[in-house]
């Protein structure tokens, strides 16, 4: 067990380009999240999957965020056209599904992409 | 809309003292209280709370939760340098957290 793992750790692109990210979980982790977390701010929540099915996605993920986890393992984050306001630290976090009678909410981060748009 | 509000948002003591950090909560569908730290890289987890007045212990590090009032505390002794960090709480609902904008605490030698 690694850990969360992210790629890259620093990403730094022109206003306007396309830039992808990806993360790999824990395995066994069968739930995955995608956070923003930008200067001063906590981590905000933009989307889950739960084994490959997105379920839940954040108002704060415009039509230029798409993110995908195609089998249920590893997921990449896309951002289409990017602007400046894009820049931030794109963290991922993984965690079980509860079992029967157990919490098992702690979601466990990886150490984050940091984007910087020019 | 769930909101996570923490406090206070930064805090300065000297090695040896006694802190305490706040976090107050409404989440729809709460579930849970998780406390993270946070250095200069992606937060760590420390303690998720999920009864009320059940201190959990770790060390020099505690909390304990409040679901009448949707409160929880983080408390930290004989702090250390090494504890200069920001403290994030977290609000679990069924499928996601919901974060303050945590406390920054610096501890001076």
């Amino acid at each position: 067990d690694t850990g969360v793992s992210q790629d890259p750790r620093h990403k730094i692109t022109k206003r306007g380009q396309n830039v992808t990210f990806r993360c790999d979980p824990i395995s066994e982790h069968n739930r995955l999240y995608w956070y923003r977390q930008t200067l001063g701010q906590g981590p905000e929540f933009l989307t889950y999957f739960q084994n490959e099915a997105q379920l839940e996605k954040s108002r704060l993920l415009s039509d230029r965020f798409s993110a995908e986890r195609p089998k249920g393992s590893f997921s990449t984050l896309e951002i289409q056209r990017t602007e400046q306001g894009d820049s931030a630290m794109y963290l991922c976090a993984s965690r079980t599904l509860a079992g029967q009678g157990t919490f098992t909410d702690t979601q466990y981060f990886g150490p984050g992409t940091r984007l910087t748009v020019l | 809309e769930d909101k996570v509000v923490q406090s206070p948002l930064s805090l300065v003591v000297h090695e040896g003292d006694t802190v305490t950090l706040n976090c107050s909560y409404e989440v729809t569908n709460f579930r849970s209280l998780l406390w993270y730290k946070q250095e200069k890289k992606a937060p760590t987890f420390l303690f998720m709370l999920t009864s009320s007045g059940i201190e959990k212990k770790s060390g020099r590090l505690s909390s304990i939760l409040d679901k009448k009032e949707l409160f929880s505390i983080l408390n930290i002794t004989a702090t250390q340098t090494g504890d200069s960090a920001v403290y994030l709480c977290g609000g679990g609902s069924n499928y996601k957290l919901t974060f303050g904008k945590g406390t920054l605490l610096t501890v001076n030698p």
